[in-house]
């Protein structure tokens, strides 16, 4: 059974550009979730998905970014335009209902310059 | 809010010496904890969980955890670190419900193994 992937597994852009980072969870899991790591910081959440509904959003920081799973599968997060402080890694996380064990993919290096 | 530390930021241990990762956590409730590892270029792999029963938990790679609620304390063990274990580890929280939890992470402790 193929893991959570995520793609391209590196970014480097220049500031004001858009960036979009794309995750494939594992398939028949209902849930999925973004996750955020700056630079020497903890991982950080970012939001939730059920399906293709968010169920929780409440870590987005800001407006420049909008994630989005259509047809509750693959799903896309999308920063515009992308500011210096976006770099960090982005990981993805997929798991089944009621399941207490998320399952991280190999997470997306973004630089922003 | 749930929060979690690991003071360690960094460690270094000789191979084939004994290890312990602290963690503690902050939480209104009964935890569930849980600590990963992310070995380089690979995404976070679970170690081992704590969800609740016995509060010694066994996980991959000869890794054990206690959970000692009375200090909110959820350290990571192993008798003999190999080479292979460096890498960064990471203790997290999850909140109620487990199918619909978030995870709070800690800094995460970077491991170095000496020869």
């Amino acid at each position: 059974e193929a893991g959570v992937t995520q793609f391209p597994s590196h970014s480097v852009i220049e500031k004001g550009q858009t960036v979009t980072l794309r995750c494939d969870p594992i398939s028949g899991h209902d849930n999925l979730y973004w996750y955020r790591r700056v630079m020497g910081k903890e991982i950080k959440f970012l939001l939730h998905f059920v399906k293709e509904s968010k169920q929780d959003e409440s870590g987005m920081p800001n407006n420049r970014f909008l994630a989005e799973r259509t047809g509750g599968t693959y799903s896309t997060l999308k920063v515009q335009p992308a500011e210096l402080e976006d770099s960090g890694v982005y990981f993805c996380a997929s798991n089944p209902s009621g399941s207490y064990e998320q399952y991280f993919g190999p997470g997306t290096r973004l630089t922003v310059t | 809010a749930q929060s979690v530390t690991q003071p360690d930021i960094h460690i270094t241990v000789s191979e084939g010496a004994s290890l312990e990762l602290r963690c503690n956590y902050s939480y209104g409730a009964t935890p569930y904890l849980f600590w990963y590892v992310q070995s380089p270029g690979q995404g976070l792999q679970l170690l081992l969980k704590y969800f609740s029963g016995d509060t010694l938990v066994q996980g991959i790679k000869g890794f054990e955890a206690e959970f000692k609620r009375s200090q909110s304390s959820f350290n990571l063990r192993k008798p003999s670190v190999h080479w292979s274990d460096a890498a960064e580890y990471f203790c997290a929280v999850g909140a109620l419900p487990p199918g619909y939890s978030t995870l709070t992470f800690g800094k995460g402790t970077m491991l170095l193994v000496s020869p």
